[in-house]
């Protein structure tokens, strides 16, 4: 079975500030990561993704993730955010039959 | 390319009603999937579709919840009979392949009184 925490339910952050959302998987085969976000009253959008390779994972809208397997994490992180990027943002990992389990999902607040 | 469509995008109902939930995938989209996302969590799968074909249906309540995809393109999701605790959204999602990307749609968020 495999499963996913994200640490925090909520993240409060200024404008322009650096951010990282943790993320935290359990699984007894190998794994495929990702990050979605979801803006008020829409669908999910991909983020980023972690199949194989490099670990350090780039992604749309200024955003990165980096894989670390001994500590089982795939935290995703901005440099800079703006007020655009608040949404809630949610962690998941795929099992080898594309059966996403999501984590329950980080509110980003971006401050002026 | 459109997106995934779903309808209607808000539904009100009392319980004990029955109520649909309708999807349009992403042409070509051969996989479909049908979450169940409740207020402050993840989504959690529901069923998965590959073509008209059930093949993943082990988190889906029978006896009140019931999917189709008929001619393996547009699905139905059904409620008969609604309980307060199905307030919720429920999200459709498609992929081209079944180890594809999937792509989502906006939702339909049900509220039952």
């Amino acid at each position: 079975a495999q499963s996913v925490t994200q640490l925090d339910s909520q993240v409060p952050v200024f404008e322009e500030a650096p951010v990282e959302l943790r993320c935290n998987y359990s699984s007894s085969v190998s794994v495929y990561l990702f990050w979605y976000v979801q803006y008020p009253n829409q669908g999910l959008q991909l983020l980023l993704k972690y199949l194989s390779g490099s670990t350090l994972v780039k992604g749309i809208n200024g955003f990165e993730a980096e894989f670390n397997k001994s500590q089982t994490s795939f935290h995703l992180r901005k440099p800079s955010v703006h007020i655009s990027d608040t949404a809630e943002y949610f962690c998941a990992v795929r099992n080898a039959g594309n059966m996403l389990t999501f984590g329950g999902g980080t509110r980003l607040m971006v401050k002026p | 390319e459109a997106g995934v469509v779903q309808s209607p995008r808000y539904k009100i109902i009392e319980k004990k009603q029955p109520v649909a939930f309708w999807c349009n995938p992403i042409s070509g989209h051969n996989t479909l999937y049908w979450y169940l996302q409740n207020l402050g969590q993840g989504p959690e799968l529901l069923i998965r579709y590959e073509n008209e074909e059930a093949v993943d249906d082990s988190q889906l309540p029978k006896d009140r919840f019931s999917a189709e995809r008929l001619k393996g393109v547009d699905s139905t999701l059904k409620i008969q009979p609604a309980e307060l605790g199905d307030s919720a959204v429920y999200l459709c999602a498609s992929s081209q392949t079944q180890l594809g990307e999937q792509y989502f749609g906006p939702g339909t968020r049900l509220t039952v009184t």
